[in-house]
């Protein structure tokens, strides 16, 4: 199985602060790494799939970087806002074919404070 | 597209009863996943489904959890019978066979066995 490690567990920031939540991966990649972002009492929804020709991806304030020399990513959060409160959670490439399952990370829960 | 649509959203239940979970797929997605989510454990794979046929069932904690896909539209997830420990939230997830393995989950059904 892939082993994926989230850092930090938890973190509080000020609103209109930014901040980065990491990544680290064990396995040799086969498919894209992912983010995904889960609001309390809700699903999991997807932020930025990057594929190995990508070292960075943007999507509005969110901004995820992989080296996958190293098999980490991060996401960086920029200009936090208070809808950002949630548990941000990395997918790491799957050693198998595209298309099937995922295993995710335990993600990072993210509070931010007026 | 309403989305993967679960039911029911929460489900409280004596311990030893039977509990069904239900999920109904993103239309012409051919992938169907069943995720099942706790504090200690995060996001696990039970089992997932391609075309309605079962492909993976290695994350079915013990014969007492079955699922069923029985058309394109419609699967479900029993757990007979329940017990405290099964308690967690049960994600349903959908994707398509082309385009890249984007999943997509429902809102999630919060069972609680007493």
């Amino acid at each position: 199985k892939n082993q994926v490690e989230q850092s930090p567990q938890s973190l509080i920031i000020l609103e209109g602060k930014n901040c980065t939540l990491q990544c680290n991966y064990t396995v040799s990649p086969f498919s894209n790494l992912r983010w995904y972002k889960q609001d309390t009492g809700r699903g999991p929804v997807s932020l930025t799939i990057m594929t190995f020709s990508e070292n960075t991806k943007s999507n509005g304030r969110y901004t995820a970087t992989l080296d996958a020399d190293t098999k980490q990513s991060s996401l960086h959060i920029t200009a936090s806002q208070l809808s950002d409160s949630a548990s941000y959670i990395c997918v790491p490439p799957q050693s198998s074919q595209a298309g099937t399952a995922l295993i995710f990370g335990k993600g990072t829960t993210l509070s931010v404070s007026s | 597209d309403a989305g993967v649509i679960q039911s029911p959203r929460h489900e409280v239940t004596e311990m030893g009863q039977e509990v069904t979970l239900r999920c109904k797929p993103i239309s012409g997605h051919d992938y169907l996943f069943w995720y099942r989510q706790t504090m200690m454990r995060g996001l696990e794979l039970l089992i997932y489904f391609n075309n309605n046929v079962p492909i993976d069932d290695s994350g079915m904690p013990e014969d007492r959890f079955s699922a069923k896909m029985p058309n394109a539209s419609f699967s479900t997830l029993k757990i007979q019978p329940s017990e405290p420990r099964d308690s967690a939230v049960y994600f349903c997830a959908s994707s398509l066979l082309a385009g890249g393995p984007e999943q997509y989950f429902g809102p999630g059904t919060r069972l609680t066995v007493t």
